[in-house]
């Protein structure tokens, strides 16, 4: 297993429009983190799945944000209408049940 | 929610020489982890290393290891030897605790290594 991977590696968009992101775990990691990291911050949480279960979503991800992570293996992240202030970097990151969250390279959105 | 402080934005240290980096933070948990987590520039997010809450005993992994004050909420990482790969940002991490594992990360402090 080669680690966690997103798609894509960047993405840049106008306001307004929709826009998916996708993060494929390690293999038996059955939990799944999102977290968005802007310019000189540290990543903030946003959602998180075990299985295919959502089990918790911050005050961060407004109703133009969804996630899913259907068959509890790969996870996608929807930004409807984005705005400027969506421009970050999305990481995802996986885990067993307890153990340290491994980190996946980012998605780095620019909207214009 | 949790806050995480990490009070040196940047630091700086010779090779071979030893930096810690320091990280108080705030919960209302007993039960939690802490983790320090390191970012290269341009490049993913690596765990450092890990400390359980409920141990008495410090971390230690290779040159790093920990200094936690579970009553003071301190969590301080130590670097041994700093190496010129040790240059990179450096977050503070404690999970939410109650099996939720959710990360609050601090600002993080930027460590650059002089050769």
């Amino acid at each position: 297993d080669t680690g966690v991977s997103q798609d894509p590696r960047h993405k840049i968009t106008k306001r307004g429009q929709n826009v998916t992101f996708r993060c494929d775990p390690i293999s038996e990691h059955n939990r799944l983190y999102w977290y968005r990291q802007t310019l000189g911050q540290g990543p903030e949480f946003l959602t998180y799945f075990q299985n295919e279960a959502q089990l918790e979503k911050s005050r961060l991800l407004s109703d133009r944000f969804s996630a899913e992570r259907p068959k509890g293996s790969f996870s996608t992240l929807e930004i409807q209408r984005t705005e400027q202030g969506d421009s970050a970097m999305y990481l995802c990151a996986s885990s067993t049940q307890g153990g340290e969250q491994f980190f996946g390279p980012g998605t780095r959105l620019t909207v214009l | 929610a949790q806050t995480v402080t990490q009070s040196q934005p940047e630091m700086s240290v010779q090779e071979a020489e030893t930096v810690t980096l320091s990280c108080t933070y705030d919960t209302s948990e007993s039960d939690y982890y802490l983790f320090w987590y390191k970012q290269p520039p341009s490049r993913q997010m690596i765990l450092v290393i890990r400390q359980e809450a409920y141990k008495q005993q410090n971390a230690t992994e290779n040159r790093f290891s920990v200094n936690f004050q579970k009553a003071a909420k301190s969590f301080s990482l130590k670097i041994s030897d700093s190496q010129l790969g040790d240059a990179a940002m450096y977050f503070c991490a404690p999970d939410s605790g109650a099996g939720s594992y959710q990360l609050t990360f601090g600002k993080g402090t930027k460590l650059s290594v002089i050769p």
